[in-house]
């Protein structure tokens, strides 16, 4: 069965760590996303990429880098200089001319 | 720029109980606009969708209709199941950018339902 894969489910980081989140999908599209979630404050997207080795930033960007060397991978890295990282992280994917996502089960990074 | 505002929760309902959960937009163009759904622990789940006015998405009883006069897409179901508990959120999506949807999404309305 097609589908986007997060690993790992919980993550638990030190202060000043960088930490490298996974998201693979298997569906052949081409757009992927990173939100992040707060509770009660809905989604917030961080960064997208249209197509493999470009990516650009979303509304929250700061403190967060991504890469996308690869059609199926799309790897979020939470930086030491994000302030608050203690969230749930939701990567999605998109296929071209079908409006809506697919999600992800999502990671849970808690700073520790 | 686009936004979505959705009714405020949580909301508890009975069992059977008939359930709308507001949702209004602000946009420019003619966005698409959608539910998700999601469940504890787990990612969102398209629940429904319409990407032109007077559309309406349906999906296991759960209905909305695409109204551009009122700038709403209001999520209904006539009788609620205990399996309905979850978190509802209501999204829209301009136009693809170089194949790229942009979704924004509502705050989430926490549903639960009791027996």
């Amino acid at each position: 069965d097609g589908g986007i894969t997060q690993s790992p489910k919980y993550l638990f980081r030190k202060e000043g760590q960088n930490v490298t989140l996974s998201c693979e999908q298997n569906l052949n599209h081409d757009a992927m996303y990173w939100y992040r979630q707060d509770p009660g404050q809905g989604l917030r997207l961080i960064y997208y990429s249209q197509i493999v080795n470009d990516f650009q930033k979303g509304d929250i960007a700061e403190g967060y880098s991504v890469s996308r060397e690869k059609k199926e991978s799309f790897p979020l890295t939470v930086t030491s200089a994000q302030k608050n990282p203690t969230a749930f992280y939701l990567c999605a994917s998109s296929e071209q001319g079908i409006y809506g996502y697919t999600f992800g089960s999502g990671t849970r990074l808690t700073v520790v | 720029g686009n936004s979505v505002t959705q009714m405020e929760g949580p909301v508890t309902l009975s069992e059977e109980a008939f359930l709308t959960i507001n949702c209004t937009y602000t946009a420019t163009g003619y966005p698409s606009l959608f539910w998700y759904v999601q469940y504890p622990g787990e990612g969102l789940q398209l629940l429904l969708k319409a990407t032109k006015a007077d559309d309406k998405g349906s999906n296991k009883g759960f209905e909305a209709t695409y109204r551009k006069e009122t700038t709403s897409f209001h999520l209904e179901k006539g009788s609620v199941q205990v399996s309905d508990s979850a978190v509802y959120f209501c999204a829209l999506s301009g136009e693809p950018i170089q194949g790229a949807q942009k979704l924004v999404f509502g705050q989430g309305t926490r549903l639960t339902i009791n027996p």
